[in-house]
């Protein structure tokens, strides 16, 4: 069936690195863009990132700009997050999302996973 | 930055209609899209390009626009319903994805 997995989630101190997975399966992961998305805890939804089927079009959202980089492995089947020099903020459950079009501008979340929990904490 | 500006909380009476709104500046043609999260699971897309429900969602589910607020009538509500909602849109000149605060709908 239709599914987004995600994993690699832990308790790192601050600074430290940390890179989740999300595994897929179903649907043709390489003709869909993806996307991360968190949750802190008790908090609302953040975009963080997308990437588009081919990897060629990146976006991140301005708070993880710089630390944070998204990628693919269409072959694998899988979306990655690398997280460098996190902090206590970057505390929440992340998940991966698929866009349910290729046009950013009207694009949906339509596929979810069961999110991967992130704590930074000394 | 853009903003979505939702109420923080719904009550609504057991077959009852819920309306949650979402305050969305500029709108002109953006689809705007809603999703349901109940408590501790990921979130469900119910409602997309402001009017469209995906396969599965049940018809008490429906969106509309009118002015700057966007709209997320739920009919007959059951207990079933209560969850977080949260509306989203693109914002083009920030080129990113922005979510709304978040309404808790309760059922009594």
């Amino acid at each position: 069936q239709v599914q987004l997995v995600e994993s690699g989630g832990a308790l790192v101190k601050p600074g430290g690195s940390l890179r989740l997975s999300c595994a897929a399966s179903g649907f043709r992961f390489s003709d869909s863009y993806m996307s991360w998305i968190r949750q802190a805890p008790g908090k609302g939804l953040e975009w963080l990132s997308y990437i588009s089927y081919s990897s060629s079009s990146i976006y991140y959202a301005d708070s993880v700009r710089g630390r944070f980089t998204i990628s693919r492995d269409n072959a694998e089947t899988s979306l990655y997050l690398q997280m460098n020099n996190l902090r206590a903020e970057d505390s929440a459950v992340y998940y991966c999302a698929r866009h349910h079009t290729v046009t950013s501008g009207v694009a949906a979340f339509d596929i979810w996973g069961q999110g991967t929990m992130v704590t930074v904490s000394p | 930055s853009y903003e979505l500006t939702q109420p923080l909380s719904v009550s609504v009476a057991l077959g009852q209609t819920a309306r949650i709104t979402c305050e969305v500046n500029n709108i002109g043609n953006k689809n705007v899209h809603w999703y349901q999260q109940k408590s501790g699971q990921a979130p469900v897309l119910v409602i997309y390009r402001s009017y469209d429900r995906p396969s599965g969602i049940p018809e008490r589910f429906s969106g509309s626009i009118s002015g700057n607020t966007a709209t997320l009538t739920l009919t007959r509500a059951q207990a079933g319903d209560e969850a977080d909602y949260y509306c989203q849109v693109w914002d083009s000149s920030a080129t990113s994805y922005v979510f709304g605060t978040g309404t808790k709908v309760t059922v009594l």
